[in-house]
């Protein structure tokens, strides 16, 4: 089993439509959870840094973290085509004074006008 | 403030050659990081930079190299390369809040 899952899509959606992206992860220890959007042959862009259970809002964006079921959760209001792109889950664990980053695969996203 | 940035943003070798590769981090980051992302793939960890010393690695062979200097900036040297060292390498840099900021990459192509 990976440490972190993440369905690769492609997910394929309507203009205005309420995106949901997921991640489920195996390890208990992760601290630092983080959604980052790519966009083809473009260095990832971090869009939400969230560390504890609980939902934080940034717009249309609300990254949503259940540490209890080991899953967290990117939602997207009012989808627009220019939010199509690769969206990556992070988690991060502390490794004695080390951080160890974890990725998800990344999920493809189409919103279609 | 210009965020994460890499140069070249192209390039092409043969293999057997060497490449370098740049990374200057986004203001008042002091870690660094390198990625190798494969088509489809996510970001692979090489290694990371902090205090000009190599602080983590991943699994990736003694060929990948690298250096951070004094003002935190970074290079990433791959010897004797190989057509699968293909990808976008990208930098990423953070403070001690642990978030990650990652520059457009550099995209390598080896013949």
């Amino acid at each position: 089993q990976k440490e972190v899952e993440q369905d690769p899509g492609p997910l394929s959606v309507p203009e205005g439509a309420i995106v949901s992206l997921n991640c489920t992860y195996s390890n208990s220890a992760f601290q630092y959870f983080m959604w980052y959007r790519q966009y083809s042959r473009k260095g990832p862009e971090l869009l939400m840094y969230t560390y504890s259970s609980g939902n934080k809002e940034d717009g249309r964006f609300t990254a949503q973290v259940d540490k209890s079921s080991k899953y967290i959760s990117l939602f997207i209001r009012d989808s627009q085509p220019s939010d199509s792109a690769t969206y990556l889950c992070a988690m991060t664990l502390l490794e004695g004074n080390n951080r160890k980053l974890i990725w998800g695969l990344g999920t493809s996203l189409a919103v279609n006008p | 403030d210009a965020g994460v940035t890499q140069s070249p943003t192209h390039l092409i070798k043969t293999r057997g050659q060497q490449v370098t590769l740049r990374c200057s981090p986004k203001s008042g980051h002091d870690t660094v990081s390198w990625y190798q992302q494969a088509l489809g793939q996510g970001p692979q960890f090489i290694f990371q930079y902090y205090e000009e010393e190599e602080r983590q690695r991943g699994n990736f062979p003694d060929r990948f190299s690298g250096h951070q200097f004094p003002n935190y900036s970074s290079e990433l040297n791959v010897n004797a390369l190989l057509l699968g060292d293909s990808a976008l390498y990208l930098c990423a840099s953070s403070s001690n809040t642990g978030e990650l900021f990652f520059g457009e990459g550099s995209r390598l192509t080896v013949l």
